[in-house]
């Protein structure tokens, strides 16, 4: 699986929209992007994943690259619970479903 | 209820007691996994499960032992727990069918051995 690097740390304003970067450089045609995220003392939690085309859903949209080299999380507008860790991963989407963890962005919601 | 779910969430033990770790799911998902979260490593694969009675190594599987003989349950088993096992232990479940293959992760065992 290919290696992603993510922001150590970011802060948001509540209300505010949310961007969170991962790099993928690496990454292969057959690697899709997932994302993950853990609030505190929670098991992870997915969020979204996608191919090449950006993705939208109820929690959050996922914009990739045309060159699928980065990718950008969007929350739109952030809450207090928004407050976790995000892990984005890449990963093919047959095989043994393994993933693999790095260190993720920790995302800080301000009131 | 549906979903998934560990026992204990907390354990104390002593070093070189046996531990088991449960973790149930009701969604008769393929796919079950075990991970060990720790303070500086992030969360780190130990087995997995691709369905009953198959099952194969993670990234740590040294010291532990699982097992699957039915689709919904999958322990982990420290045989002889050490210090180093301290940890969160977190189980997770998917469908592992493609283009529908998250995992959908349990409360965690927070495990402390003395």
């Amino acid at each position: 699986d290919a290696k992603t690097t993510q922001p150590t740390s970011m802060d948001c304003a509540e209300g505010r929209a949310a961007n969170l970067p991962c790099n993928h450089s690496t990454i292969s045609g057959n690697e899709y992007v997932y994302w993950y995220r853990q609030i505190h003392s929670q098991g992870p939690q997915y969020i979204i994943h996608g191919l090449k085309n950006n993705e939208t859903n109820e929690m959050a949209s996922l914009i990739i690259t045309e060159d699928r080299k980065s990718s950008t999380l969007i929350l739109p507008h952030a809450t207090l619970r928004d407050t976790a860790v995000y892990y984005c991963i890449v990963r093919i989407i047959q095989g043994a479903q393994k993933l693999v963890f790095g260190q993720g962005t920790r995302l800080t919601i301000n009131p | 209820d549906a979903g998934i779910t560990q026992s204990p969430r907390y354990k104390i033990t002593e070093t070189g007691r046996q531990v088991t770790l449960m973790c149930h799911q009701t969604w008769s998902h393929s796919y079950m996994f075990w991970y060990r979260q720790d303070l500086g490593h992030g969360l780190r694969l130990i087995y997995y499960s691709a369905a009953a009675d198959i099952t194969d190594k993670g990234e740590v599987p040294d010291g532990y032992v699982v097992s699957r003989s039915k689709t919904e349950n999958f322990p982990l088993t420290l045989e002889s727990a050490t210090r180093s096992q301290t940890s969160v232990y977190f189980c997770a479940s998917s469908p592992g069918l493609a283009g529908y293959n998250e995992q959908f992760f349990g409360p965690g065992t927070r495990l402390t051995v003395l």
